[in-house]
């Protein structure tokens, strides 16, 4: 099965750049829409990047993703680090071979 | 403002039912697909269950196939997801997402289901 790989935990100080990834184990990640959800303790979870590289309206241009074909993995990155953005972030696709869900196991940012 | 409220988690014994339910606002709900997404303690989060507009299409993980069932009521814009043969690796928090299955728009605040003895 198609599965999505994220570092457990990565952390930088508030106004620093940090970049989380998520490696696709086979195929082509560049296949199926790439999506990012950011989840904080006792908060909905919210989108802050939806097929690959789309912002939604409110999140701030400091989110910004990517795909990189040849590592077959997407990336989020966070520039000006806040201390706000301190929450776990999971990757999420689709097997659409199989017709189901694939999330990462998600990982938890530290803000120093 | 796009809202969506879980309800009716809560401690249920092994071999138990729930049924939770999620009320949406701020958007047309008929008009969007719906999605049931759960976390269990300390672990990530895992796509349960899927319902289409009109209910003509369904979808589950096969880690409830048989004993969950979606549904939605369009006229209370309401979302719905009833666990029968409840285990404990149902413990979870259980998230309503709008969206098609392979997005998830906006989510809700959850509910947590415990299942225990």
């Amino acid at each position: 099965n198609f599965m999505l790989t994220q570092p457990h935990s990565v952390s930088e100080f508030p106004g620093k750049t940090v970049t989380i990834s998520c490696t696709g184990s086979s195929g082509s990640i560049a296949s199926n829409y790439v999506h990012w959800y950011q989840l904080r303790p006792g908060s909905a979870p919210t989108t802050v990047i939806y097929e690959d590289n789309q912002r939604p309206s409110g999140v701030p241009d400091r989110f910004s993703g990517s795909i990189d074909s040849s590592s077959n993995s997407a990336s989020l990155t966070i520039s000006g680090l806040k201390n706000e953005d301190e929450a776990d972030y999971y990757c999420q696709s689709y097997d659409s071979s199989k017709f189901y869900v694939v999330f990462g196991g998600g990982t938890k940012l530290t803000v120093l | 403002e796009v809202q969506l409220v879980e309800s009716g988690g809560g401690l249920v014994q092994p071999g138990g039912s729930l049924r939770l339910s999620c009320v949406a606002s701020g958007f047309t709900f008929s008009n969007y697909d719906m999605n049931w997404v759960r976390q269990a303690p300390g672990k990530g989060l895992e796509w349960v269950s899927y319902i289409s507009t009109t209910r003509s299409i369904l979808y589950y993980a096969d880690s409830v196939k048989g004993r969950f069932t979606i549904s939605r009521d369009n006229a209370k814009s309401s979302l719905l997801l009833q666990m029968n043969s409840l285990r404990a690796d149902d413990t979870a928090v259980y998230f309503c997402a709008r969206g098609p299955r392979n997005k998830f728009e906006y989510w809700g605040q959850g509910t947590l289901v415990t299942v225990s003895s």
